[in-house]
């Protein structure tokens, strides 16, 4: 059976340090995969999907990035941290080339104090 | 693109009555329309879906109607229960991009 991780679960970090969010799929091979940013009991936000290894699409302008080193494994980084930056971060996947259900992480809440 | 729109955004219920959450989108071209539920301090999943070729499905207490010519569809929650409290999420998949877009989502309070 397929399953993802998303690590770490909670996360305190100053204004200005670096971000490395990781998330890995297991079970499948060549998914779709998607970082989401859901604010404090907003909907959420897409920031990066991808479709292959290096393939990243950016929706969202900001000082986040995404990378995909694996098949199955999706990085969301930042250099600087900003206050804006805080919020529930969801990693998600689905199955390449059919409109089917996609499956989310358990998230990971960061406050960027 | 797709545009979504989820109503209402809160919504509370006695214990033993029915929910009805409604989703309109824009694109007449979706074809894939899910509903998640979100509890506290996790991530979203999927309780029902359904697809363009048909009007209804149901899955125990929880249905989904689909009305392609207004371009909406509802979740059902009949019976409600307190579990059913929650945070649901329409999402249809954008055609034209295969990216699903969620909608603000819509807090479901059931009271016993």
């Amino acid at each position: 059976s397929q399953t993802i991780h998303q690590w770490p679960a909670t996360l305190v970090q100053p204004v200005g340090s670096p971000l490395s969010l990781e998330c890995t799929v297991e079970g499948t091979s060549n998914p779709n995969l998607y970082w989401y940013r859901q604010a404090a009991g907003r909907g959420l936000q897409l920031l990066f999907y991808s479709v292959g290894i290096g393939q990243i699409s950016s929706e969202v302008p900001q000082n986040l990035s995404a990378s995909r080193p694996q098949d199955r494994q999706f990085i969301l980084s930042s250099k600087k941290l900003l206050l804006s930056d805080s919020g529930f971060y969801l990693c998600a996947w689905d199955r390449s080339g059919s409109n089917t259900e996609a499956f989310f992480g358990q998230g990971t809440r960061l406050t960027v104090v | 693109g797709e545009n979504v729109e989820q109503h209402p955004s809160t919504l509370s219920v006695q214990e033993g009555d029915s929910a009805v959450i409604k989703c309109t989108y824009s694109d007449s071209a979706s074809n894939y329309f899910p509903w998640y539920k979100q509890e506290l301090g996790k991530g979203p999943q999927l309780i029902i879906d359904i697809r363009s070729n048909v009007g209804e499905k149901k899955d125990q207490r929880i249905a989904v109607t689909l009305n392609k010519t207004a371009k909406h569809f509802s979740l059902h929650i009949t019976e409600t229960q307190p579990e059913d409290s929650a945070v649901y999420f329409c999402a249809p998949l954008d055609p034209g991009t295969y990216k699903y877009i969620f909608g603000t989502g819509t807090r479901l309070k059931v009271l016993a």
